[in-house]
């Protein structure tokens, strides 16, 4: 059974601070990693990463995929009080005709101003 | 649209009765996929549509629950004979047509569903 799991649970920093979230993965057939930011309701895609070692880069958000050791990261510099949510990571690893995300739990990330 | 839209947003019913959630996907997407959300849980799969092949319906928890999509557009996801544990949010996705590329997943508000 695919498995994707988020570390940590939950965070509280300070307006300023770097974070950095953690998500590995064991899945089959394993295809794309994606990362959404999820606040009142719907989950924002934020990134998809494909290949190892590639950082992708949005502002102030960054985040990179090692498919070696099955993980990747999302860093947040200079966090602010906007960035508190809840940030999912998810696999795309198909079988057959399906495309659906194996999601894991989240890191519920809260920034104190 | 600018987004996926789903309604309704909030829906509060018996147990026992049927429900039915709608999605309208992002103009363009030819791919949409259902996925629930439950309390302390991750979001789970339900059902995916891919233009006009027949529907990836292995993550569906039930005979209760079906969904259609029609004319390759909105779709509805119908649930019969609610039952307590079927209260989640019901979030809706829509992407590009997946090909050798794949497509970043979008997704709606969700339709909050609570049965009593």
């Amino acid at each position: 059974e695919d498995k994707v799991v988020q570390s940590p649970l939950s965070l509280v920093v300070h307006e300023g601070d770097t974070v950095t979230l953690n998500c590995s993965y064991e899945v089959t057939n394993f295809r794309s990693l994606l990362w959404y930011k999820q606040e009142k309701k719907a989950p924002t895609f934020l990134f998809m990463l494909t290949s190892s070692g590639i950082e992708k880069k949005s502002g102030r958000l960054s985040s990179i995929l090692d498919k070696k050791e099955l993980f990747s990261i999302l860093n947040i510099t200079a966090t602010q009080t906007g960035d508190s949510a809840v940030y999912l990571c998810a696999t795309l690893s198909p079988s057959g005709s399906a495309r659906q995300l194996t999601f894991g739990s989240g890191t519920q990330l809260t920034v104190l101003p | 649209g600018a987004g996926v839209s789903q309604s309704p947003s909030n829906k509060v019913t018996e147990k026992g009765k049927d429900v039915e959630l709608r999605c309208d996907p992002i103009s363009g997407h030819t791919a949409l996929y259902w996925y629930r959300q439950s309390l302390g849980q991750g979001l789970e799969f339900l059902i995916y549509f891919q233009g006009n092949s027949a529907p990836d319906k292995s993550g569906l928890p039930s005979d209760r629950f079906s969904a259609e999509r029609t004319g390759g557009s909105v779709s509805t996801l119908t649930i019969q004979r609610t039952q307590q544990e079927d209260s989640a949010v019901y979030l809706c996705a829509s992407s590009l047509l997946p090909g050798t590329v794949d497509q970043p997943q979008h997704f709606g508000d969700g339709t909050r569903l609570s049965i009593l």
